[in-house]
């Protein structure tokens, strides 16, 4: 159990355009997911906190106009990165909880490269 | 001071020995506390728990917490050349939710 899944897996694009990322929990409904970046060498940074049915809490320094997160359902949420640009080119994950505990579960991340 | 620390390494072992993992963290009312293994170019893999003091078991791998020191480890036994990974320790802050805070890892080489 607690399988979550990310699609794509890797995706380039070209500067200006806009990606979205999709994460699923496969076996359990997850109330909150969890949107991290990592870039090479560094640890995972939280960007955003997704709540199901609510609007995302964004971390300090995360712009929500340009990171897009939707939650809308107990099984999916989706990060759009808008407007992408080279520095935006990182590893992307997300997690999941499964209700009732604090133990997060992630995806295999996304690689974004932009061009 | 970060909220949790951790040598970066690289930590080198031989084979079959015992690899001791350690993490401090700043936040003396933090509750939780986890430990995940990341492969290169891959994706954090929970390893274990633990929100009680003393040791925790779970195959080859034992994760210690001392609340009055602030500090929480992890054992692994009879190492193997396929342990050697980047070992996150994280832990939830007072007040954090859910949200998860990592230390930078330490990276852990299995030597033949």
């Amino acid at each position: 159990g607690a399988v979550v899944s990310q699609h794509p897996s890797r995706v380039i694009c070209k500067s200006g355009t806009s990606v979205k990322i999709e994460c699923r929990s496969l076996d359990f409904q997850a109330t909150t997911m969890f949107w991290y970046r990592q870039f090479p060498k560094q640890s995972l940074m939280l960007m955003a906190t997704s709540n199901e049915g609510s609007k995302a809490t964004y971390e300090q320094g995360v712009e929500k106009d340009k990171f897009l997160i939707n939650h809308a359902s107990l099984t999916l949420s989706t990060l759009t990165v808008t407007s992408a640009h080279p520095e935006d080119s990182s590893f992307y994950i997300c997690s999941a909880g499964r209700g009732g505990g604090d133990e997060q579960f992630f995806g295999p991340g996304t690689r974004l490269t932009v061009l | 001071q970060k909220e949790v620390e951790q040598n970066s390494g690289p930590l080198s072992v031989p084979e079959g020995a015992i690899a001791s993992l350690n993490c401090t963290y700043s936040d003396r009312g933090s509750q939780s506390f986890f430990w995940y293994r990341q492969y290169s170019g891959k994706s954090p893999e929970l390893i274990m728990s633990i929100y009680s003091n003393g040791d925790k078991e779970d195959g080859r791998f034992t994760a210690q917490l001392n609340k009055a020191s602030q500090y929480v480890s992890l054992l692994i036994r009879d190492s193997q050349p396929s342990d050697s990974a980047t070992y996150l320790c994280a832990v939830i802050l007072t007040g954090g939710g859910n949200k998860l805070t990592f230390g930078t890892g330490t990276q852990l080489k299995v030597e033949l």
